[in-house]
């Protein structure tokens, strides 16, 4: 399987609404990262994760809480978010590689519209 | 931080002709170079790549060549395709230290192949 697959493809969300973007990839990838990506801009790294640890939170706001269940699942929790969260947000994975950067691999992403 | 800059945010080019984009970045320390295409309402997806201690790498029409000194780095597609037409993003990592796994994207080129 060489995939990243992300749940759902779109979601609609109030701002009090509480709801949770998942990931999955089972490419032995043990590293997995969470971006954010607005239309006609690049994607904006979010969070990181190494060996299921968080390695990497680029100051993202508390109303964003990742979490890595195992070493295929990464989730994003989304509780009081405002419009302006609204954007496609990708997961990806990629290989560890202490010694420099490796391929990431891109889910196809959540759009979220936050109303 | 790293910054990335790209150019050009866009490029239109007959089908046959080629195409080059140019990034450069500012860290030294990065060693990774990788390049992605985003069809619209589609995932990034990883069409080529480059490491710090080669100069030029090639895939059949795609090839990126790689100035370390100057800090930056090209993307040449030969004998271009209507299929071609998307975004093209560069990117670079350094790896190692509290930087590991971030690439930072460079702000895009919208390609278009006209037929």
């Amino acid at each position: 399987d060489t995939e990243v697959t992300q749940t759902p493809k779109h979601l609609v969300m109030g701002m009090t609404n509480k709801k949770s973007l998942k990931c999955e990839q089972h490419m032995g990838h043990r590293a997995m990262y969470w971006y954010k990506q607005k239309a006609k801009k690049p994607p904006e790294l979010m969070f990181v994760y190494s060996y299921e640890k968080l390695s990497i939170n680029e100051s993202v706001p508390s109303r964003f809480s990742p979490e890595c269940p195992n070493s295929s699942l990464l989730n994003l929790h989304l509780h009081a978010l405002q419009p302006e969260d609204s954007a496609l947000y990708l997961c990806a994975s990629s290989q560890v590689a202490p010694a420099g950067g490796q391929e990431q691999y891109f889910g196809p992403g959540t759009r979220l519209t936050v109303t | 931080g790293e910054n990335v800059e790209q150019h050009p945010s866009t490029l239109s080019v007959q089908e046959g002709d080629s195409a080059v984009i140019k990034c450069t970045y500012s860290d030294s320390a990065s060693n990774y170079f990788p390049w992605y295409k985003q069809e619209l309402g589609k995932r990034p997806q990883l069409i080529i790549d480059i490491r710090s201690n080669v100069g030029e790498k090639k895939d059949q029409r795609i090839a990126v060549t790689l100035n370390k000194t100057a800090k930056h780095f090209s993307l040449h597609i030969t004998e271009t395709q209507p299929e071609d037409s998307a975004v093209y993003f560069c990117a670079a990592s350094s790896g190692g230290g509290t930087s590991y796994g971030k690439l930072t994207f460079g702000q895009g080129t919208i390609l278009t192949v006209h037929p």
